[in-house]
């Protein structure tokens, strides 16, 4: 069964830092990149960022791009999201999802059941 | 970067009725589109890839169609289980990926 559990959330104030992981199970982890989507409260989806099957190739949104670091450890089957200088706007709810097919092209089959993120003083 | 419009916001049904979603591309996105089911606490679900295929799981009562930039949701006849957001995404021209801002489908 596939299976995706984020962690690492949590309270933190405006020009703070966070790590979030996604622990995987179920597949072949190292064959599929891994995307983070966001949900800030009563809002709607947002991409955020991904990485693919290797690691060797990341994309983010402009909104974090500089800020946010994606990283993967195949070896743990776990996806990182490093968030650095995080703003009351990076507030909501982060979900990790695997792509449906090998590599990364990008429809998500299997999602977490996300972690939440507060940016707040 | 792509931007998908979902009308209606809201689409006020009772169960047994059809109910149909629109999403429309600021460009063409061939067929290179998804539909996702969100319902309140959950996580989303993939319903449809590729504007037409059902993902694994996925009643049959669910269809996708469309190309280019104009795309719809189908639900044939509405269960109450049916009665959540849904969000269409496209894959064609990323990064960024993108989502339209979702479709509301509540109980009449």
């Amino acid at each position: 069964e596939v299976q995706l559990l984020e962690s690492g959330g949590g309270l933190v104030q405006p020009g703070g830092s966070l790590r979030l992981s996604c622990a995987a199970s179920g597949f072949t982890f190292s064959n599929y990149g891994v995307g983070w989507v966001r949900q800030a409260p009563g809002k709607g989806l947002e991409w955020v960022s991904v990485i693919s099957d290797n690691g060797e190739r990341t994309e983010y949104a402009d909104s974090v791009k500089g800020r946010f670091t994606i990283s993967r450890d195949n070896s743990k089957n776990t996806v990182y999201l490093q968030m650095n200088s995080l703003r009351v706007e990076d507030t909501a709810v982060y979900y990790c999802a695997k792509p449906r097919t090998p590599g990364l092209v990008p429809h998500f089959d299997y999602w977490g059941q996300g972690t939440l993120v507060t940016v707040s003083s | 970067e792509i931007v998908l419009t979902q009308s209606p916001a809201t689409l006020s049904l009772s169960p047994g009725e059809r109910a149909t979603l629109s999403c429309r591309a600021s460009q063409s996105v061939i067929t290179y589109l998804a539909w996702y089911q969100q319902k309140p606490g959950q996580a989303p679900r993939l319903l449809i890839y590729d504007a037409s295929n059902r993902a694994t799981g996925i009643p049959a009562r669910f269809s996708g169609s469309g190309s280019g930039t104009d795309f719809t949701l189908t639900i044939s006849s509405l269960e109450p289980e049916d009665f959540a957001v849904y969000y269409c995404q496209q894959r064609y021209n990323w990064p960024p990926i993108t989502f339209g801002q979702g479709t509301r489908l509540e109980i009449k």
